[in-house]
């Protein structure tokens, strides 16, 4: 199974509003990133967050971190129609050979 | 600064065939990861190379194969194909092998009747 999951699966939301996502995974990682990916094609790197950080900002995106937990989540504030993509979370883990995997994925549906 | 580079964009081969997917890394980066992503779909660990040497492998039968060039550059053979080896193949490079972000090239389009 994958190291990471997303939840949900799924999420629609107005312009404006805010979204979050989580992500869990199984083993201890060395750190955790998260991608986005519009129609289909290839995916654009948002943000790298190391196993001894807790939370990271960038623009409208702030990623957390809670290592005891095994949990991450990105929330996007003020959200646009442009927002709307596939979000996904990658660890790399020693356990895992130091690959990185990712999951499943969050599809987020933003409404003008 | 060109980005992550795949080729072709799109590939129709018929069942039995065999398909060689390309992809060019950013210039400096030396690992090169290869996933396939089928419709809908998160994206399964395919094969990983850095510095010429395979690293890891996901759960894919034998007939899936690569390679790593001096170039860093990297070949995805996949043989004997399968309608359910129709997916979007990704490549993604990073600058050494862990704690990187790693840079996504378009993919290619491999679809098989």
């Amino acid at each position: 199974s994958q190291q990471g999951e997303e939840d949900p699966q799924a999420l629609s939301i107005q312009e404006g509003e805010n979204a979050t996502m989580n992500c869990s995974y199984k083993t201890s990682i060395n750190n955790l990133q998260w991608y986005r990916q519009n129609s289909g094609r290839g995916l654009v790197h948002l943000i790298l967050i190391r196993s001894n950080e807790r939370e990271k900002h960038s623009g409208r995106l702030r990623v957390t971190l809670d290592t005891s937990k095994k949990s991450s989540s990105l929330l996007i504030t003020a959200s646009r129609a442009a927002d709307t993509a596939s979000y996904f979370c990658a660890t790399d883990a020693a356990a895992a050979g130091n690959k990185l995997t990712f999951g499943g994925g969050t599809r987020v549906l933003v409404k003008p | 600064e060109a980005g992550v580079t795949q080729s072709p964009t799109h590939l129709i081969k018929t069942r039995g065939q065999q398909a060689t997917l390309r992809c060019s890394p950013i210039s400096g980066h030396t690992s090169v990861y290869w996933y396939q992503q089928a419709l809908g779909l998160g994206l399964q660990f395919l094969l990983w190379y850095d510095e010429g040497e395979e690293r890891n492998r996901g759960n894919f039968p034998p007939r899936f194969s690569g390679r790593q060039f001096p170039n860093y550059s990297s070949e995805l053979n996949v043989n004997a194909l399968e309608l359910e080896d129709s997916a979007l193949y990704l490549c993604a490079s990073s600058l050494w092998a862990e704690n990187t972000e790693a840079f996504f090239g378009q993919g290619t389009r491999l679809t098989v009747v």
